[in-house]
């Protein structure tokens, strides 16, 4: 089983909805990442926290607002979504910065779907 | 700028048999990580084995082993014994060495396992 969970597994949304992602690990990490996945393409970073504050917004536009509630949870509210934001969304968690040896321990995903 | 190149978009291996996926890298970073990452159809992300830059010795971690030659910049995975639960897209990736420690990846090698 993975330490890092994600609900929902799977979202339909309109383009007009306001819905969120949710991420949680239990792990003790102090940094945590979004990721999208495009079908056949790997994962792109789309944000970092590192120590519950936002250190990389890799230019993801403002329709993806990234929240840390606390050490343990990550969220990405999303409005105004466009159907090519259609893909798996990747949560993971990791030591902090500067270990360059830390992997990333990733969630199940959310798989999202704009209509 | 720092790159992952994966050649090979698919791969076939007869069931117990050996074989190596192909990642060559590029930085100019003295200090970076590679990591190796299986991800079945279910979507979820697994970390497999890691090679630090200056780790002297190739990583091994079970059926999993890294064939890292820094001087060619290559860092192949080499799966033994191949089973039927292999079959799965399989990245390559890099950390940065700023910030938090995100990873970039390849483009994937997609294995599949003969019975």
């Amino acid at each position: 089983d993975t330490e890092v969970t994600q609900t929902p597994k799977h979202l339909v949304m309109g383009m007009t909805n306001k819905k969120s992602l949710k991420c949680e690990q239990h792990m003790g990490h102090r940094a945590m990442y979004w990721y999208k996945q495009k079908a056949k393409k790997p994962p792109e970073l789309m944000f970092v926290y590192s120590y519950e504050k936002l250190s990389i917004n890799e230019s993801v536009p403002s329709r993806f607002s990234p929240e840390c509630p606390n050490s343990s949870l990550l969220n990405l509210h999303l409005h105004a979504l466009q159907p090519e934001d259609s893909a798996l969304y990747l949560c993971a968690s990791s030591q902090p910065s500067g270990l360059t040896n830390s992997p990333l321990h990733f969630g199940n995903g959310t798989r999202l779907t704009v209509t | 700028a720092q790159k992952i190149t994966q050649t090979q978009p698919g791969m076939f291996v007869q069931e117990k048999e050996a074989v190596t996926l192909d990642c060559t890298y590029d930085t100019s970073d003295p200090s970076y990580g590679l990591f190796w990452y299986k991800q079945p159809s279910s979507g979820e992300m697994i970390f497999l084995i890691y090679q630090g830059s200056y780790d002297q010795q190739n990583a091994t971690e079970g059926r999993y082993s890294l064939n890292f030659q820094k001087a060619r910049k290559s860092a192949n995975l080499v799966i033994s014994a191949s089973q039927l639960g292999d079959s799965a897209m399989y990245f390559c990736a890099m950390s940065r060495p700023t910030g938090a420690n995100n990873l970039f990846f390849g483009t994937g090698t997609r294995l599949t396992v003969i019975p």
